[in-house]
């Protein structure tokens, strides 16, 4: 059982946006930096976020991550039926020594 | 551009060790951390173990009594070994680099990923 909770799932419209939350702890979100992923099932998941709120240069500005004390969020606005796909946050704990994945989010466009 | 491939053995025996093996292509080995992931079906994602740039390694302690991590650095290849494998292994396992350091906190995450590999245990 992840240390890291999501909501199992969201849904928007196409063009509208999503905000997938992530809780953690002081173990872990509050005193780390946080990641973020997508995974599309049966391909490599892809980074999208790094450092709470850096994007590789190959990920669109529609993506954008923030983090506020023991909670990390990761926003998609133009939301596009290409973005479907499971999203997982990712962060260090310390208390576990170990890197620890969020409980993921299957992102819908309606 | 560095890409990762991954390979080992698909299907398994309960109580055989599982083992692959990842190639990095097309960039620097020896200057990042590495490590491995896995996603059983239906479940979420994993972080298993890493070796780091200096050669030393860490395990997720849920794991730790079982699993390897090792490195080749003239091949820019490192590999996973998992004993006594039972059907609970069975998952998608990738291999992928770390980029990790202290800055005002630990950053860590994993920019390159390989394809994944499916391994099934049968009982």
């Amino acid at each position: 059982q992840s240390v890291l909770t999501q909501p199992p799932s969201v849904s928007a419209a196409p063009g509208q946006k999503v905000t997938i939350a992530c809780s953690g702890s002081t173990s872990n979100i509050e005193n780390n930096y946080v990641s973020w992923y997508q995974h599309l099932p049966g391909t490599a998941p892809k980074l999208l976020i790094y450092d709470n709120d850096k994007r590789p240069s190959e990920i669109p500005d529609r993506f954008s991550g923030s983090k506020s004390g023991t909670s990390a969020t990761l926003d998609i606005t133009g939301l596009q039926t290409g973005d479907e796909a499971d999203f997982y946050c990712g962060t260090w704990d310390r208390r576990l020594s170990v890197y620890v994945f969020g409980t993921g989010t299957k992102v819908t466009v309606l | 551009q560095v890409q990762l491939q991954q390979w080992g053995a698909g299907l398994l025996k309960a109580s055989e060790t599982l083992s692959l093996t990842c190639a990095v292509y097309g960039g620097s080995f020896s200057g990042y951390s590495w490590s491995w992931i896995r996603q059983p079906p239906g479940k979420g994602l994993e972080w298993m173990a890493e070796i780091n740039y200096g050669g030393s390694a860490s395990y997720n302690p849920s794991l730790k009594s079982r699993v390897t991590i090792s490195r080749d650095t003239p091949k820019k290849q490192f590999s996973l070994r998992l004993s006594s494998v039972t059907a609970a292994d069975t998952a998608v396992y990738y291999c992928a680099r770390v980029t990790s350091g202290i800055s005002l906190y630990h950053y860590y995450y994993m920019d390159v990923w390989g394809k994944g590999t499916t391994v099934t245990v049968s009982s």
